[in-house]
């Protein structure tokens, strides 16, 4: 399938600082990606649509700007977490749609990447 | 989206065939039957899509009832690897870029 790629896959941070995560698409280009968000032993929560070259949608309860969205390039998106909170701690997964080469829109997923706020 | 119903866990013995149910009783008949399995700590993976004939990848094989009202993906092998959360997702094949939404799915547990 296609290849998504999230980095880091694992981070620890101090409370009240801010953690970037990447999301690339590494063999087709993406105009959207999506994140999500995922607690344990819950299905994953969608939070926001990352549009290329746009300002990101939020799904309600998501605060924007604590979850800052940059979607610069057609293969990149990147999720900042702002003044992390351990109620932050979660699995965070990006998605993008593949439409080229061969793919007929399915959704392929990121690794995910875990944030642990001490 | 049409809403799916899936039992919430089950086992199969390893080398057997998983078979995994999925109730989609209010389908439109633009909506697609797809399957995705998240391993552990790991991000979903695409299995395999339908619209109304059956089909096979290299993954796994989907049946989806004449009536569309119910589908069943079968790992024809299942090993310990396939231990997974198993999520069957409605949706329409629309050209515009839309979410999946993900229900709770069934957890596969292979045994050895």
């Amino acid at each position: 399938g296609a290849v998504v790629s999230q980095h880091p896959s694992r981070v620890i941070c101090k409370s009240g600082t801010s953690v970037k995560i990447e999301c690339r698409s590494l063999d087709f280009q993406a105009t959207t990606m999506f994140w999500y968000r995922q607690f344990p032993k819950q299905s994953l929560m969608l939070m926001a649509t990352s549009n290329e070259g746009s300002k990101a949608t939020y799904e309600q309860g998501v605060e924007k700007d604590k979850f800052l969205i940059n979607h610069a390039s057609l293969t990149l998106s990147t999720l900042t977490v702002t003044s992390a909170h351990p109620e932050d701690s979660s699995f965070y997964i990006c998605s993008a749609r593949a439409w080229a080469g061969g793919f007929t829109g399915e959704l392929f997923f990121g690794e995910g990447s875990r944030l642990t706020v001490l | 989206d049409a809403k799916t119903t899936q039992p919430t866990s089950m086992d199969c013995a390893e080398g057997r065939a998983a078979n995994l149910p999925c109730n989609h009783s209010t389908i439109s008949g633009n909506e697609y039957v797809y399957w995705y399995r998240q391993i552990h700590s790991q991000g979903p993976q695409y299995i395999i899509h339908g619209l109304k004939n059956n089909e096979t990848n290299e993954m796994a094989s989907l049946i989806i009832t004449e009536d569309r009202k119910s589908s069943t993906l079968i790992l024809p092998h299942a090993t310990l690897r396939d231990t997974a959360v198993y999520y069957c997702i409605v949706r329409a094949l629309v050209s515009g870029n839309t979410p999946l939404v993900f229900g709770k799915g069934t957890r596969l547990s292979v045994i050895a």
